[in-house]
């Protein structure tokens, strides 16, 4: 079976650190993966999407960045944290064979606060 | 471009109410439709999901019918719980080749004793 992993859970970071998130996905090959962003109380942000290793496409202009170094890896990133960059963080997949069709899968999410 | 809209909530119902949560969408094509479950603090769960017209998708005693001539896929309970209480999300996919779904903006459910 497939099961995505989120880390870390949580992180508390000061305004203009840098941040690293990865999510990894078992049980499966190619996939298309997804970053997503929560705020408190709203609906789901695209960030970014990948339909295979290296192949990044940014949905927000933004000061964070993505990449995808190996098939079921995905990596979001900032060199220089913002207050506006708190958020639960939120990485899925999807099958790669299905197109652009198939349902979701998401991990259990990171919560980020920039203090 | 493709939306998803939902009725806002928060939805209050008391236990064993029964429960509809509206969604409507645009799209081209003929795109999938899904309902995705958020518990407090964790990520979305697939409820149910419908590729065609007049498919009815159901899980856990949750449903919802494509319905292409109204262009809608309203969720559906009979007898709501305690453990229902979540945020719920209508989304769309598949339409005209894309790679990226379009989610509504939640619907978040509270249910009393």
């Amino acid at each position: 079976s497939q099961t995505i992993h989120q880390w870390p859970a949580t992180l508390v970071q000061p305004v203009g650190s840098p941040l690293s998130l990865e999510c990894t996905v078992e049980g499966t090959s190619n996939p298309n993966l997804y970053w997503y962003r929560q705020a408190a109380g709203r609906g789901l942000q695209l960030l970014f999407y990948s339909v295979g290793i290296g192949q990044i496409s940014s949905e927000v202009p933004q000061n964070l960045s993505a990449s995808r170094p190996q098939d079921r890896q995905f990596i979001l990133s900032s060199k220089k944290l913002l207050l506006s960059d708190s958020g639960f963080y939120l990485c899925a997949w999807s099958p790669g064979l299905a197109g652009g069709a198939s349902e979701q899968y998401f991990g259990p999410g990171t919560r980020l606060t920039v203090t | 471009g493709n939306s998803v809209t939902q009725m806002e909530g928060p939805v209050t119902l008391s236990e064993e109410a029964f429960l509809t949560i509206n969604c409507t969408y645009t799209a081209t094509g003929y795109p999938s439709l899904f309902w995705y479950v958020q518990y407090p603090g964790e990520g979305l769960q697939l409820l149910l999901k419908a590729t065609k017209a007049d498919d009815k998708g159901s899980n856990k005693g949750f449903e919802a019918t494509y319905r292409k001539e109204t262009t809608s896929f309203h969720l559906e309970k009979g007898s709501v719980q305690v453990s229902d209480s979540a945020v719920y999300f209508c989304a769309l996919s598949g339409s005209g080749g894309s790679y990226i779904p379009t989610f509504g903006r939640g619907t978040s459910l509270i249910v009393h004793p």
